[in-house]
């Protein structure tokens, strides 16, 4: 009953540094998303990958690139942390046609 | 970008009042998702919503998918302290459905005083 397993949950990061934001899913679902939650803002698509092999930018990309490592695997990197990054980061997976997006707990990222 | 308006921001109620909040846009969406925030934690599905006019039910809550397929609502009878979050419609535009994007509204906070 795992759902959507996403490492680190908690992580500060200083100004420059680097990180790669892990997600996992044991749905066999084929779309996997990164989303952003920031106080008054809802949450933000980061990036989507509708299949295995595919990635697609979303509502704000700029910072961050991914990888769909597999069907189970979506990372997310931030190649030089900047504090507007500060956030919590949801990833979240769905069935094709099917928008029932089932969401990981977060991580809860800080950079200073 | 397309927006979903959602409102209102938050709400105070007594335990036992009945609670309504909505979702407005100006495009056209297939899908309407209501999502439940505790604390800490991601975002769980309550009602999902495939066909305009389409009325479900979980439960206490009730959600309608809106004719014009603009608009949502989502309806709580009798809150108890534990209906205490931050609630969330999503919807999908057309077109998208392929994807399986969402594009989500702010957010409404809900507190339940006892």
């Amino acid at each position: 009953n795992a759902g959507v397993t996403q490492t680190p949950k908690f992580q500060v990061l200083k100004t420059g540094q680097s990180m790669t934001l892990q997600c996992a899913q044991d749905m066999n679902h084929n779309s996997m998303y990164w989303y952003r939650q920031d106080p008054g803002m809802g949450l933000r698509l980061i990036y989507y990958s509708a299949s295995e092999g595919t990635t697609d930018k979303g509502e704000v990309p700029n910072g961050y690139n991914v990888s769909r490592l597999n069907k189970r695997e979506f990372s997310l990197r931030l190649e030089s942390a900047a504090p507007s990054q500060t956030s919590v980061y949801f990833c979240a997976s769905s069935e094709d046609r099917v928008t029932k997006a089932f969401f990981g707990q977060g991580t809860r990222l800080t950079v200073v | 970008g397309q927006q979903l308006n959602q409102s209102p921001q938050s709400m105070f109620i007594q335990e036992g009042e009945d609670v309504s909040m909505n979702c407005t846009s100006s495009s056209i969406f297939n899908t309407w998702l209501w999502y439940k925030q505790d604390p800490g934690e991601g975002p769980v599905l309550l009602i999902a919503l495939y066909k305009a006019g389409e009325l479900t039910s979980n439960g206490r809550l009730t959600a309608q998918f809106g004719i014009t397929r603009k608009d949502s609502f989502l309806n709580i009878s009798a809150s108890i302290p534990s209906d205490v979050g931050i609630y969330f419609c999503a919807g999908q535009l057309r077109g998208s459905s392929n994807t399986g994007k969402l594009i989500f509204g702010q957010g409404t906070t809900l507190q339940v005083k006892p």
